[in-house]
C-alpha cells in the first residue's frame, strides 16, 4: 500500500516555462512533506518543505502548495532552468509510533528542463 | 558546508557473500537512517538510530542485514549473506533532532551490484 504517489514518473518542461509536479498521500496521520532533489550518483538533496497546517510555502523559485482536503501537494518551479533537470521526490513524515518521526517517499518524478 | 559521508560509493559482490557499508553523518546529528533504494523506487528506511540507540528496524530483513551504531557517531550496514535481490542504492541519512520538521540530510549512496 503506497502512502504517498507521484503518478507522473516523468515531466518535460521547456525552460523559462512553469514546472508542476503532483503528490498525493493517503495518511491523514502526516504532518510535514518535504520536496528532496535527486542528481545521478548523488544522495537527494533537501528543497522545501511545509507544515499541515500551512496551504503554501515559498522559497524563490520553488513553491510548494498543500491541499489537506484533497491529501495532494504540488511542486512550483518558476522560471525552470536546465538545471532543474533532476528527479524529485515527495516524502511525507509522520509519528512511526516509536517516538519518532519517519518519511515516507514517493516513487518520484523525473523533470527534464528542455533549454 | 558539512556532509554526509559514506563509503563505497559502489559495490560489486556475488551472492552469498558479505558486504559492509559504512556512514559518517553531519558532526551533531544525534538520529541517522539507513535507506534501501531500489531502481525506479523512493527510498525504503531499513533502520533509525538515536545516537547509539535503535529507534526502528521493523523494515530491516534481520536474517542477514545487520546494523549498529556503536558511539553513537558513525554507523555500519551489513548484508551477510548477500541475495541478488539486494541490488540498490543504499543511502545513510543524518538529522538533528528525531522531531517531524527536522530535515534529512542525505550521503551519496552506495550502489550494491550482487551478481
Amino acid at each position: 500500500d503506497q502512502q504517498v504517489k507521484q503518478n507522473s514518473p516523468s515531466l518535460s518542461v521547456q525552460e523559462g516555462r512553469i514546472s508542476i509536479l503532483n503528490c498525493d498521500y493517503t495518511n491523514s496521520m502526516f504532518d510535514y512533506f518535504l520536496w528532496y532533489k535527486k542528481y545521478p550518483a548523488e544522495g537527494p538533496t533537501f528543497l522545501i518543505s511545509i507544515s499541515s497546517i500551512k496551504d503554501k510555502n515559498e522559497d524563490g523559485r520553488f513553491t510548494v502548495f498543500l491541499n489537506k482536503s484533497a491529501k495532494h501537494l504540488s511542486l512550483h518551479i518558476v522560471p525552470s532552468q536546465p538545471g532543474d533537470s533532476a528527479v524529485y521526490f515527495c516524502a511525507a513524515s509522520a509519528n512511526s509510533g516509536a517516538g519518532s518521526y519517519q518519511l515516507t517517499f514517493g516513487k518520484g518524478t523525473k523533470l527534464s528542463v528542455i533549454p | 558546508e558539512a556532509e554526509v559521508a559514506q563509503s563505497p560509493r559502489y559495490k560489486i559482490t556475488e551472492k552469498s557473500q558479505a558486504v559492509a557499508f559504512w556512514c559518517d553523518p553531519i558532526s551533531g546529528h544525534a538520529t541517522l537512517y539507513w535507506y534501501r533504494q531500489i531502481l525506479g523506487q523512493g527510498p525504503e528506511l531499513l533502520v533509525q538510530f538515536q545516537d547509539e540507540s535503535v529507534v526502528d528496524d521493523s523494515q530491516l530483513p534481520k536474517d542477514r542485514f545487520s546494523a549498529e551504531r556503536l558511539k553513537g557517531v558513525d554507523s555500519t550496514l551489513k548484508i551477510q549473506p548477500a541475495e541478488l535481490g539486494d541490488s540498490a542504492m543504499y543511502l545513510c541519512a543524518s538529522s538533528l533532532h528525531i522531531i517531524s520538521y527536522n530535515e534529512q540530510f542525505f550521503g551519496p549512496g552506495t550502489r550494491l551490484t550482487v551478481l
